[in-house]
């Protein structure tokens, strides 16, 4: 199956809010709700900062909210901070025991 | 708190075995999680490889369609450790690989990737 589809790049000054879109089909990220996000920076692993569309997981700044409507998920930075510089990437299960993941955006932090 | 690290040879020739294994501590392979493989080439995105669920009678794996005629995971127990065999590798695989574990269909905790270059 095909890699979702998120915006190369996105940006926003410190406080400001950003957006993130994750484009997928009806058999991933429109068929289950189970779509998760990642922030990566520079040479570390992904950390999970959304699961199952729009949960946050302990630990995670209540900043990071997602939502999903029809076949495109998206998260969204409130507030943001020079830490939350960073590459995200969306994943979904696409069923029959299969995971897709997003292309990736870089967010900067102006 | 779960704690991840993958190792292996970090180089392979072309035609050859890809073999990682990475070590669980901090909580037990046999946990009612699954656990998964990723990985991501230089500069690019992730690709799920596949996952394994360990359980005392058996072992359940799915695998990535794309990889599946050339990927093998597996657990030991006794280490509590995974592992992935990846043969007839090309310059494609390329790529920084993850384990990771599963839960809620994503994955929670990650290991700092081991990255494996193929070339001759």
């Amino acid at each position: 199956q095909s890699a979702l589809t998120q915006p190369p790049s996105a940006s926003g000054s410190p406080g400001q809010s950003v957006t993130i879109s994750c484009t997928g089909t009806s058999s991933d990220v429109g068929g289950y709700n189970s779509v998760s996000w990642y922030q990566q920076h520079p040479g570390k692993a992904p950390k999970l900062m959304i699961y199952e569309v729009s949960k946050r997981p302990s630990g995670v700044p209540n900043r990071f909210s997602g939502s999903k409507s029809g076949n495109t998920a998206s998260l969204t930075v409130s507030g943001l901070q020079a830490e939350d510089e960073a590459d995200y990437f969306c994943s979904s299960y696409a069923g029959s025991s299969n995971y897709v993941f997003g292309t990736g955006t870089k967010v900067t932090v102006l | 708190q779960v704690q991840l690290q993958e190792s292996g040879p970090g180089l392979v020739k072309p035609s050859g075995t890809l073999s990682l294994t990475c070590a669980v501590s901090g909580g037990s392979i046999s946990s009612s999680n699954w656990w998964s493989w990723i990985r991501q080439p230089p500069g690019k995105g992730l690709e799920w490889i596949g996952e394994i669920f360990h359980s005392e009678s058996t072992n359940f794996t799915n695998y990535n369609p794309s990889l599946k005629s050339r990927v093998t995971i597996s657990v030991d127990k006794s280490k509590n450790q995974l592992s992935l065999k990846l043969s007839s590798v090309t310059v494609a695989d390329t790529a920084v690989y993850y384990c990771a574990r599963g839960t809620h269909l994503a994955f929670d905790y990650w290991g700092q990737g081991t990255l494996v270059t193929v070339s001759s």
